[in-house]
């Protein structure tokens, strides 16, 4: 059971936009700046989004991230087949003093 | 830009000690700029986070598994080292290092290294 709370799948056709929640709490991401990765199939994760909101160096600006209290948000628009992947919000956890993971989102392209 | 490379054996037997080490390197990069990390992914799973390390020696690990994790930093080599003792088939999983700027935060991954604990 993870500490942050992903969707499990979501889908979209391709062009259109799709957004992804991460819910947590008070002492993750309430507190901490959220990050996003996305995962390709059979690669290691890469970052996409920093700071809630800051695009990571090289990264389309179809690619966005939000917070508000206690949950982020990553949006995808203008989507394409090759955004098919598993997406992982992360912070920090104060009560934990630990990092904390999503359990990941698994994006399908239509 | 910042790399990482993970190396260490892949299989191991139960009860057995874990020894993973990354080695990273780029251009203009500063050891005391970066928190660096161990992440791991079961297979099909999803992500982990292991424990971090700062160059000044500040460390966190995860709570589930501190009592078996050491961690450590050389500097000097460019070198980030995991230990896990007494490894089960739990513990089997595709392992990666990460550095990043902040905290919980990764802005650089390696490849990853699968770890297969069996008898």
């Amino acid at each position: 059971q993870s500490v942050l709370t992903q969707p499990p799948s979501v889908s979209a056709a391709p062009g259109q936009k799709v957004t992804i929640s991460c819910s947590g709490s008070g002492s993750n991401i309430g507190t901490y700046f959220v990050s996003w990765y996305q995962q390709l199939p059979g690669t290691a994760p890469k970052l996409l989004i920093y700071d809630d909101n800051k695009r990571a160096s090289g990264i389309p600006d179809r690619f966005s991230g939000s917070k508000s209290g206690t949950s982020g948000t990553l949006g995808i628009s203008g989507l394409q087949t090759g955004d098919e992947a598993d997406y992982y919000c992360a912070t920090w956890d104060s009560s934990l003093s630990a990092g904390v993971f999503g359990g990941g989102t698994k994006l399908t392209v239509l | 830009q910042l790399q990482l490379q993970e190396s260490g054996p892949g299989l191991l037997k139960p009860s057995e000690t874990l020894s993973l080490t990354c080695t990273f390197s780029g251009d203009s990069f500063s050891n005391s700029d970066y928190w660096w990390g161990w992440i791991r992914q079961p297979p099909g799973k999803g992500l982990e986070w292991i424990g971090s390390m700062y160059y000044s020696g500040r460390i966190y690990s995860s709570p589930s598994l501190q009592s078996r994790l050491t961690i450590s930093l050389d500097t000097s080599k460019n070198q980030f080292s995991l230990k896990l003792s007494s490894v089960t088939a739990a513990d089997t999983a595709r392992y990666y290092c990460a550095g990043g700027l902040r905290l919980g935060e990764f802005s650089s991954w390696g490849q990853g290294t699968l770890v297969t604990v069996s008898s």
